[in-house]
């Protein structure tokens, strides 16, 4: 089966900086995705990596270990509006297919 | 941008009704896939289709069937409704600009009284 792992629940404070964590035991590794999922909403796209390294968005940033089996998410200068979960996803190569497998998702409580 | 439509966000329906969840995409997409979510068991993956007529089971397929008889049309049905089957349904389609990830439906949420 396919392992996907991050916390269940984080806190930080409005104006700091958080990272979330992924780690990833997969049968094989075509990409790992992140989502934001706002509370009875559906899941969006945030960002994608495929290559080690760390990927810029605005105040959001990810980062790729394959060797690892590792990734995280960083989100800076916290706003209120990042109150969510967010939803770590690995493609991996199946027969006829490249699927997503989902983590269950860290749910951040922005504070302030 | 890829619209994914499901047609209620809200159901409510009662132990072993025949219930159907439908799903439309308007960019000709080949792959769509039907997940619920549960808390602290995240998205799980119930069935895929890759074209019309083609379909393959996901992670968790028992209770449910699907149809894709139009490319742009990917329907869940649970035969017999059960109370454990009380969850959120989301419909996804795979492709689009960002590596090929999922754009999701706004989801239905299902409730088996």
């Amino acid at each position: 089966g396919q392992n996907i792992d991050q916390p269940t629940e984080m806190t930080a404070t409005e104006g700091a900086i958080v990272q979330i964590n992924c780690t990833y035991q997969t049968s094989g590794f075509n990409g790992l995705f992140w989502y934001q999922q706002h509370a009875g909403e559906a899941p969006t796209f945030l960002s994608y990596n495929v290559l080690d390294g760390l990927e810029e968005k605005g105040r959001f940033s990810s980062f790729l270990s394959r060797s690892k089996g590792y990734s995280y998410l960083l989100l800076k200068e916290l706003q209120m509006k990042d109150s969510a979960s967010y939803l770590c996803a690995v493609r991996v190569p199946q027969t006829g297919a490249n699927n997503l497998f989902f983590g269950t998702g860290t749910r951040l409580t922005v504070i302030p | 941008d890829v619209k994914v439509t499901q047609s209620s966000r809200y159901l409510v329906k009662r132990t072993g009704e025949k219930v159907f969840l439908e799903c439309v995409q308007d960019m000709d997409h080949e792959n769509m896939f039907w997940y619920r979510q549960d808390p602290g068991l995240g998205l799980r993956l119930i069935y895929f289709s890759y074209d019309v007529k083609m379909k393959e089971k996901g992670d968790i397929p028992e209770g449910y069937s699907v149809s894709r008889e139009k490319k742009e049309r990917f329907s869940l049905i649970l035969e017999s409704a059960s109370t454990n089957q009380t969850s959120m349904y989301l419909c996804a389609t795979k492709g689009g600009t960002h590596g090929y990830g999922y754009t999701f439906g706004s989801g239905t949420r299902l409730t088996v009284v």
